[in-house]
């Protein structure tokens, strides 16, 4: 069984700038997950994917977007950075949608600094 | 809104001995869902303890156990005979079966040999 991969593992990019991190999900998972988690603080939830579609949102700007593509792998992207984007995000993977209350699966994550 | 409060930014334990790390929320909702997750460094976050708020035992995984005190909104981990391997980032966690999870802002646990 393969777990939940992202890449890159770390990038830096400079104010202004865009950026796509990448996500598979766990094998079996059709529902994808991203979140924000900066130095010091814990996983904030940016929005989730299910078959494709945007699924819920949380308080982030529209500069913050995704993807799901049909083999429920994950883009999250990026624009206009700004230096609070500097954070670690972090892709979790489930299976099913309604009322889902298990365990979130994580990749490592992609450690982005925006200098 | 809900929210999830841990109040000890760090906490050291003697290898071998045990430690409980605080975790308290605030929601209205009746039925929900509290997890514990650890973070070692530089590696993936994983599940150590799940519990359902409808049940009132407590959830226990080996060394890992959980005082859950719905009331009180409290729910806090118990670590017993601690492992150098326990060293990590504690991150406490809520849903209620919504599309999103609230986390705390961790605790960092030290295992001293």
């Amino acid at each position: 069984e393969t777990g939940v991969t992202q890449s890159p593992t770390h990038l830096i990019k400079t104010r202004g700038q865009q950026v796509t991190l990448r996500c598979s999900s766990q094998s079996g998972h059709n529902t994808v997950s991203w979140y924000q988690q900066a130095l010091g603080q814990g996983p904030q939830f940016i929005f989730q994917y299910y078959r494709e579609e945007e699924n819920g949102r949380g308080n982030f700007p529209p500069r913050f977007s995704g993807l799901q593509f049909p083999n429920y792998s994950s883009e999250l992207n990026v624009n206009a950075l700004e230096l609070d984007d500097s954070a670690l995000y972090l892709c979790a993977s489930t299976k099913g949608l309604a009322g889902y209350t298990g365990e979130l699966f994580f990749g490592e994550g992609s450690r982005l600094t925006v200098l | 809104a809900q929210t999830v409060t841990q109040s000890q930014p760090e906490m050291s334990v003697q290898e071998a001995e045990t430690v409980t790390l605080s975790c308290t929320y605030d929601t209205s909702e009746s039925d929900y869902y509290l997890f514990w997750y650890k973070q070692p460094p530089s590696r993936q976050m994983i599940l150590v303890i799940r519990q359902e708020a409808y049940k009132q035992q407590n959830a226990t995984e080996n060394r890992f156990s959980v005082n859950f005190q719905k009331a009180a909104k409290s729910f806090s981990l118990k670590i017993s005979d601690s492992q150098l391997g326990d060293a990590a980032m504690y991150f406490c966690a809520y849903t209620s079966g919504t599309y999103k999870y609230i986390f705390g802002t961790g605790t960092r646990l030290k295992v001293l040999a």
